[in-house]
């Protein structure tokens, strides 16, 4: 049972670089997120979407983009990566509903900008 | 704004002792509130939710408090373990979906 797996786990761009933070989720949820993390300032939420064919801006949305594929699939895209951008980036999942809308995480993609 | 605070210097903690985490917010009127463990490498994995009409929650060695007049949550990890040894974060949203909040976390380190 994979849950929820990010790719790649590493990277390294150069200012102006594009790419794309995959994410997949075998668990059928129907709510997926993408949060960065920084040291001293916590998770902040970029992008998220709530089902399959929505998504909505978090707190931090300026420089990316989302893609909802599919219901298992929600990529993350930097179009034109700056050093600011820098960060350690986590896919997550929640099945909506009342008893349970806790988030599972994947392990994370470590990006940094030069 | 809406701000949550955790304690950012590390907790050390003998072994078998308990370990006390705090979590204070403002300009939140969450519905429930959250605690998550990180270790490092690694995505949070969630532990407990409490909801506003609940004033404490236990699983195992594990009991979080939460009082909406003070605006605080309580992590109490009792007969604390090496294995406890994490980053602990709490999470809170309001009534607007999705937008699942996290404070900055605080490190717990058990000694043996």
């Amino acid at each position: 049972n994979a849950g929820v797996t990010q790719t790649p786990k590493f990277q390294v761009l150069k200012t102006g670089q594009s790419m794309t933070l995959q994410c997949a989720q075998d668990m059928n949820h129907n709510s997926m997120y993408w949060y960065r993390q920084d040291p001293g300032m916590g998770l902040r939420l970029i992008y998220y979407s709530a089902s399959e064919g929505t998504t909505d801006k978090g707190e931090v949305p300026n420089g990316y983009n989302v893609s909802r594929l599919n219901k298992r699939e929600f990529s993350l895209r930097l179009e034109s990566a700056a050093p600011s951008q820098t960060s350690v980036y986590f896919c997550a999942s929640s099945e909506r509903g009342a008893t349970n809308e806790k988030l599972f995480f994947g392990s994370g993609t470590q990006l940094s900008v030069l | 704004s809406q701000k949550i605070e955790q304690n950012s210097e590390a907790l050390n903690i003998q072994e078998g002792k308990t370990a006390t985490l705090t979590c204070n917010y403002t300009n939140y009127s969450p519905a429930y509130l959250q605690w998550y463990r990180q270790d490092p490498g690694r995505g949070p994995v969630f532990l407990l939710l409490i909801r506003e009409n609940e004033k404490e929650k236990r699983k195992e060695r594990l009991k979080v408090t939460f009082d909406t007049t003070l605006k605080q949550s309580l992590f109490h990890i009792t007969a604390s373990q090496p294995a406890d040894s994490a980053t602990y974060l709490c999470a809170l949203r309001g009534d607007s979906w999705g937008k699942l909040q996290f404070g900055a976390g605080t490190q717990v380190v058990v000694t043996p």
